[in-house]
């Protein structure tokens, strides 16, 4: 059965430095996203994309954020300059081109913020 | 507004019992209504989806109502098992491509 599958599962990083986080949705899918959840919390939207366009961006995902995908196959988050506050699981999730669908998830990227 | 509220935040059940989980939304133009499961440290699980046009879907031990002119939806578990432990989010679909997700209820199903 065809995944999301994200890189890296984990990933340390000091304050300030910049994070790129990596997805391959899944191949005929059409609309891309990527979420967050702090620790204990819920899941949180940042940004939706389509036809190689932010569709839309909740008020986390400010200048400090972007997204790309820069070849057929990769969705990707940057970090610019990172804040302890970042420190959460990132899932990337992607669905096919129906009006409304199922999102399939990714495994997350742990984000670790010192 | 955007904003999916989720009831109650925990809940504990004995196994066998029934267990119910309360959404309101609060965007009228919400047309998809999904349910996941979460596992510590997983990803969520879709579980159940129900669309605007249809008020109840049923699968298996779960199921999901909804009432659209109260903005309202529910997700219904019966004869609850301890595997049916984990983090449940109800979720609304915004005509705006955005996936809204609940606050979450953390399910303990008690043997």
């Amino acid at each position: 059965e065809p995944e999301v599958t994200q890189t890296p599962s984990h990933q340390v990083t000091q304050m300030g430095q910049e994070v790129i986080l990596r997805c391959v949705p899944i191949s005929n899918h059409l609309y891309f996203y990527w979420y967050r959840q702090i620790l204990g919390q819920k899941v949180e939207f940042l940004v939706s994309f389509y036809n190689n366009e932010i569709s839309e961006k909740s008020e986390i995902f400010d200048d400090q954020f972007s997204v790309e995908r820069p070849d057929g196959s990769n969705f990707t988050l940057k970090i610019r300059s990172t804040k302890l506050e970042d420190s959460a699981m990132y899932f990337c999730a992607s669905r096919a081109g129906a009006p409304t669908g199922e999102l399939f998830f990714g495994e997350g990227s742990r984000l670790t913020v010192l | 507004g955007e904003n999916v509220e989720q009831h109650p935040s925990t809940l504990s059940v004995q196994e066998g019992d029934s267990a119910v989980i309360k959404c309101t939304y609060s965007d009228s133009a919400s047309n998809y209504f999904p349910w996941y499961k979460q596992e510590l440290g997983k990803r969520p699980q879709l579980i159940i989806d129900i669309r605007s046009n249809v008020g109840e879907k049923k699968d298996q031990r779960i199921a999901v109502t909804l009432n659209k002119t109260a903005k309202h939806f529910s997700l219904h578990i019966t004869e609850t098992q301890p595997e049916d432990s984990a983090v449940y989010f109800c979720a609304a679909f915004l005509n705006t491509d955005k996936l809204i997700f609940g606050t979450g209820t953390r399910l303990q199903v008690f043997p």
